[in-house]
């Protein structure tokens, strides 16, 4: 199948801080990517639709002035959570579709383990 | 009603028996399905995915589509330990521009 490589895979800071989070599709093109997060016990919640060349599109509820997301090439997405609390702890994945398969089907990230302090 | 809905679980059942995962969907156009299977900490991995009416079979998965009744599920015979993960279905969504919705997941635990 294809991958998607996510990194970092963990990363701790202090409350503030910016991090920045890298998706990468290593062997197909993604014009589309998702950003999901994934709270302990729970499913993942979609974030946001992140597409080639264009804004991403967000989903209810998730401030986009606080996830920034850029899709600046159709191998590389990423996530910014912008001066981050500890509330925004939580797991953040990644996914990808290949654009030369007419499926909906999802290739994940190893995901992000963010902790704020 | 819930766009993609599991029993949360936990399913116990014992090492050789057959799991049995269900699934339920409200988006009456929705054609494909897929079912992903999250081992704890880490991120979710296709594992099946059905497109028609009916069974398929992958090794010791089953996947069991009916359209009519908007209902999936997967079946996983001989279960292993290494099978004991939290299963989770996926239903794209054609009203919200294709997006892939997950249900909340059934945690599976296969006991020696």
């Amino acid at each position: 199948g294809a991958v998607v490589s996510q990194h970092p895979s963990r990363v701790i800071c202090k409350s503030g801080t910016s991090v920045k989070i890298e998706c990468r599709s290593l062997d197909f093109q993604a014009t589309t990517m998702f950003w999901y997060r994934q709270f302990p016990k729970q499913s993942l919640m979609l974030m946001a639709t992140s597409n080639e060349g264009s804004k991403a599109t967000y989903e209810q509820g998730v401030e986009k002035d606080k996830f920034l997301i850029n899709h600046a090439s159709l191998t590389l997405s990423t996530l910014t959570v912008t001066s981050a609390h500890p509330e925004d702890s939580s797991f953040y994945i990644c996914s990808a579709r290949d654009r030369e398969i007419a499926d909906e089907k999802l290739f994940f990230g190893s995901g992000t383990q963010l902790s704020v302090l | 009603q819930k766009e993609v809905e599991q029993n949360s679980g936990p399913l116990s059942v014992p090492e050789g028996a057959i799991a049995s995962l269900n699934c339920t969907y409200s988006d009456r156009v929705s054609q494909s399905f897929f079912w992903y299977r999250q081992y704890s900490g880490k991120s979710p991995e296709l594992i099946m995915s059905i497109y028609s009416n009916g069974d398929k079979e992958d090794g010791r998965f089953t996947a069991q589509l009916n359209k009519a009744s908007q209902y999936v599920s997967l079946l996983i015979r001989d279960s292993q330990p290494s099978d004991s993960a939290t299963y989770l279905c996926a239903v794209p969504t054609y009203n919200q521009g294709g997006k892939l919705i997950f249900g909340q997941g059934t945690e599976l635990s296969v006991k020696p």
